[in-house]
């Protein structure tokens, strides 16, 4: 079984509509990264979460420690939004270390 | 403000052949380096960091190697690439003085095709 575990891994959405990505995880981890990867390949950071919720323009991220999941929520979808979302966790101690998920790749139609 | 550099941004080499791919940050010192693998079709693999020059940790066995001779860079090489090297190479950065360790920034990635 994977240390982190995304669902759906493939999503089609039509514009506006309301996504949501979740992800599952097995280790104890300090924090938790949202990853935002392009067609092209690049990659942005959208949210790195200890608890709570976090908000950035139309995403927004949850997490529950103790259940260790989080959410990553997309409002009013865009094309623009069509992209692979990566949940990282990351694990205690100096290094920082991410545990990548295996990514959803979420394709919004006009 | 903070930037990080990869190059090639693509590469195409037979096998055999050795690698050489660098990393450099600007703008803070002391950083976390990573590089990271993604193979066609699957995820991120971490494959070394680095807290520090000359300090490197590999997190997996394979043909790669790593060294960080200067503070700012990283530098992934290969003597004899294979074909299963194949895939798209990203080098980030955390902590330093000029970011935090609760961050990871991501350079733009090396697509590398072994033929």
């Amino acid at each position: 079984k994977n240390e982190v575990e995304q669902s759906p891994q493939n999503l089609t959405a039509q514009e506006g509509e309301f996504i949501t990505i979740n992800c599952s995880y097995s280790v104890g981890i300090s924090a938790l990264h949202w990853l935002q990867q392009h067609p092209g390949g690049g990659i942005v950071s959208l949210f790195m979460l200890s608890s709570g919720k976090k908000k950035h323009g139309r995403l927004i991220a949850t997490i529950n420690i103790q259940e260790k999941h989080s959410s990553l929520h997309i409002t009013a979808s865009h094309p623009r939004d069509s992209a692979v979302y990566i949940c990282a966790p990351r694990g205690g101690g100096a290094t920082n270390k991410l545990i990548f998920g295996t990514g959803t790749l979420l394709a919004v139609q006009p | 403000s903070q930037t990080i550099h990869q190059w090639p941004a693509t590469l195409v080499q037979p096998v055999g052949s050795p690698l050489s791919l660098e990393c450099t940050v600007e703008g803070t010192s002391n950083p976390n380096l990573y590089w990271y693998r993604q193979a066609a079709g699957r995820g991120l693999q971490l494959l070394f960091y680095s807290v520090g020059i000359g300090q490197i940790s590999s997190e997996v066995p394979q043909n790669l190697s790593a060294s960080r001779p200067q503070d700012r860079q990283f530098i992934l090489s290969s003597k004899k690439l294979l074909l299963s090297d194949s895939g798209f190479y990203l080098c980030a950065w955390s902590g330093g003085e000029g970011g935090s360790y609760n961050e990871q920034f991501f350079g733009p990635g090396t697509r590398l095709t072994v033929l």
